[in-house]
């Protein structure tokens, strides 16, 4: 069985440029999530899509980051105009089960350098 | 949102000792309490998870025990190996229940 997949893997910018991240989750996988992790800290959960709808983005900084999941199948992480604290693994996962209490697959990560 | 703290942030035990990481919450309406380890430079993967009507739940030298009373719940790791040493993370659903929060993780060395 394939995994999350994600990419790019590794990506340098300059402040205040922007940067877009791709995620493939699991076949069959309705629920997708992306997850921020800072060096040395736990991931932070930036925002949930159940199918193609939003289920939570309560954490995520709305005036800079952006996410979709226009088929309910692929989703795209962007950030513009990206900040010196934006340097950090974004991390894509997803999950077969609706109630939230199942197992979280996630992809190796997109590691964010932001000079 | 749900509030997780995880101690000790590292910890290093000799191998074939027992290794101990503890875990509060703050949401008593949580239900769902997922370890994950992380090797270094890999994707967290779950090793073990306990929901609220269980106690304590164990897969062979791992186990994770609930005291929802206390909003605590810990991983215990027992005959440890090398191969253990990574990164482990404890997490409780957030308030909505929809997604989970992570602690900060605790890194774990098992010296041979």
């Amino acid at each position: 069985e394939a995994g999350v997949a994600q990419s790019p893997r590794y990506k340098i910018i300059e402040k205040r440029q922007s940067v877009a991240f791709w995620c493939n989750p699991i076949s069959g996988h309705a629920t997708l999530y992306w997850y921020q992790q800072i060096l040395g800290q736990g991931p932070k959960l930036l925002i949930q899509f159940q199918n193609n709808g939003v289920v939570d983005d309560s954490q995520l900084p709305k005036d800079r980051f952006s996410a979709e999941r226009l088929k309910g199948v692929d989703s795209t992480l962007k950030i513009q105009p990206a900040k010196l604290e934006d340097s950090a693994v974004y991390l894509c996962a997803s999950s077969f089960s609706s109630s939230n209490t199942g197992e979280l697959f996630f992809g190796e990560g997109s590691r964010l350098t932001v000079l | 949102g749900e509030n997780v703290e995880q101690h000790p942030s590292t910890l290093s035990v000799q191998e074939g000792d027992s290794a101990v990481i503890k875990c509060t919450y703050s949401d008593s309406a949580s239900n769902y309490f997922p370890w994950y380890k992380q090797e270094l430079g890999k994707r967290p993967q779950l090793i073990i998870d306990i929901r609220s009507n269980v106690g304590e739940k164990k897969d062979q030298r791992i186990a994770v025990t609930l005291n929802k009373t206390a909003k605590h719940f810990s991983l215990h790791i027992t005959e440890t190996q090398p191969e253990d040493s990574a990164v482990y993370f404890c997490a409780a659903l957030t308030n909505s229940g929809y997604a989970l929060n992570f602690g900060k993780g605790t890194s774990l060395l098992v010296t041979p």
